[in-house]
């Protein structure tokens, strides 16, 4: 089974700070993807990677940033953490081979803005 | 663009009455759909994922058939029980690659004794 990992799994933020959010995956996967989850929006895709060192902007980048440092490890960063960005958040990483397609989950992180 | 709705935004069922989730989507491409589960306080993960053919994928009691010409993936199972209570959703692959899916708003299925 696909592994991904992300950290820290709460967060409590206030107005205008930073905050970065951390995913790790083991599954050897090209791809990976933060997703943000609210109630009545589902999930909705803010940054995504298909190689190290290079990011992409999903469907509703604003307010967010990526880094992609290696195959394994992709972060997101929030420069001026607003209200409206508290939310759970997804990392997913997917590949290629038998279960192409499939994304993987990581556990989540809760942010809380206040 | 792609899109993909899904119409009840909770369904709530008594154990053992049968359960249909509906999912329709806008695709001018996409040969294939998927359900993901996901339960309270956990990560989403992949329930199903339709054949190109007419097979129907089952899972854990679940199946859903891909109907092309009028562009649904309804999930369904015969009976419902406590241990399907959970957030579903449908999601579509994007044309633009790179493995990305479009999901539906998801669908909350509580289900009582």
């Amino acid at each position: 089974e696909a592994a991904v990992t992300q950290s820290p799994r709460s967060k409590v933020a206030v107005t205008g700070g930073k905050v970065t959010l951390s995913c790790h995956q083991t599954n050897n996967h090209d791809y990976m993807y933060w997703y943000r989850q609210d109630t009545g929006h589902g999930l909705r895709l803010i940054h995504y990677s298909y190689v190290a060192d290079s990011t992409e902007k999903g469907d509703i980048p604003d307010g967010y940033k990526a880094s992609r440092p290696s195959q394994e490890n992709f972060s997101l960063i929030l420069e001026l953490a607003s209200l409206s960005q508290t939310a759970v958040y997804f990392c997913a990483s997917s590949g290629l081979g038998v279960n192409q397609d499939t994304q993987y989950f990581g556990p989540g992180t809760r942010l809380l803005v206040l | 663009g792609d899109s993909v709705t899904q119409t009840e935004g909770l369904v709530t069922l008594t154990e053992g009455l049968p359960v249909m989730l509906n999912c329709t989507y806008q695709s001018t491409y996409s040969p294939f759909l998927f359900w993901y589960v996901q339960h309270l306080n956990e990560a989403p993960k992949l329930l199903l994922k339709s054949f190109t053919d007419n097979k129907r994928p089952e899972h854990q009691g679940f199946h859903a058939t891909l109907h092309k010409s009028s562009s649904s993936f309804h999930l369904q199972k015969s009976s419902a029980q406590l241990s399907d209570s959970a957030l579903y959703y449908c999601a579509l692959p994007s044309d633009s690659g790179y493995n990305k899916l479009t999901f539906g708003k998801g669908t909350v299925l509580l289900v009582s004794p």
